[in-house]
């Protein structure tokens, strides 16, 4: 069974601190994307990874870092969080291919930054 | 530029048929895709077209009509589980293999 877990479901933390959010597919899938979903406003993308150490701005990436250093972990960083980051936060993945581009989506993080 | 359009909300009998329209305009076109989002959980994959045309999956079937940058979702023999945010999807291109969301449809299925 195919799967991509993320580390925490819930979390909470208070403005200016630095948020780590990990990521870990088990697909050996080349690529990585991390959105963010907010209501009224959908999924949006924030960064994405088609590459260990390789990665590529989303539509939203201001506030935002990642890293990839092994294939099947990507992580999300908010180097000092914000109230307005306060988000259910998806991590997906899916094979590199010409056409076929499933993603597969983790359970989400929800969260709130005080 | 990327546009994705799809009614906000529904709302359905148990039992009947619903259709979910999604309209798109996007750089280039390599498959659109549906997934089914229930409160507070991931996206699942529901359905992938590439080509015009009607694909059916049991009581799930999407449409595609390149020409006009449109799909549709059709679910039928509604059932309370069906409840849920349906999203449609577009993939641009391959390669780094985006996939470009619109907001989501949230159909409500009542008694």
């Amino acid at each position: 069974d195919v799967k991509v877990t993320q580390s925490s479901r819930y979390l909470v933390k208070r403005t200016g601190e630095k948020v780590f959010l990990e990521c870990v597919q088990d697909m050996d899938h080349e690529n990585m994307f991390w959105y963010r979903q907010d209501p009224g406003l959908g999924l949006r993308l924030i960064y994405f990874s088609y590459d260990v150490k390789m990665k590529e701005k989303g539509d939203i990436p201001e506030g935002y870092s990642v890293s990839r250093e092994k294939k099947e972990r990507f992580s999300l960083i908010l180097e000092s969080a914000s109230t307005n980051q306060t988000s259910m936060y998806l991590c997906a993945s899916s094979r590199l291919a010409a056409t076929y581009n499933e993603q597969f989506f983790g359970p989400g993080t929800r969260l709130t930054v005080l | 530029g990327q546009n994705i359009d799809q009614p906000t909300e529904m709302t359905a009998t148990e039992g009947a048929i619903v259709q979910i329209n999604c309209t798109y305009q996007t750089s280039g076109f390599n498959g659109l895709f549906w997934y089914q989002q229930h409160a507070g959980e991931a996206p699942t994959f529901l359905s992938y077209n590439v080509l015009d045309g009607l694909e059916e999956k049991g009581r799930f079937s999407s449409f595609l009509s390149r020409s006009k940058g449109y799909s549709y979702l059709l679910l039928k023999e509604l059932q309370m589980k069906d409840s849920a945010s349906y999203l449609c999807a577009v993939s641009p291109s391959g390669g780094a293999n985006n996939l470009f969301f619109g907001t989501g449809t949230r159909l409500t299925v009542i008694p």
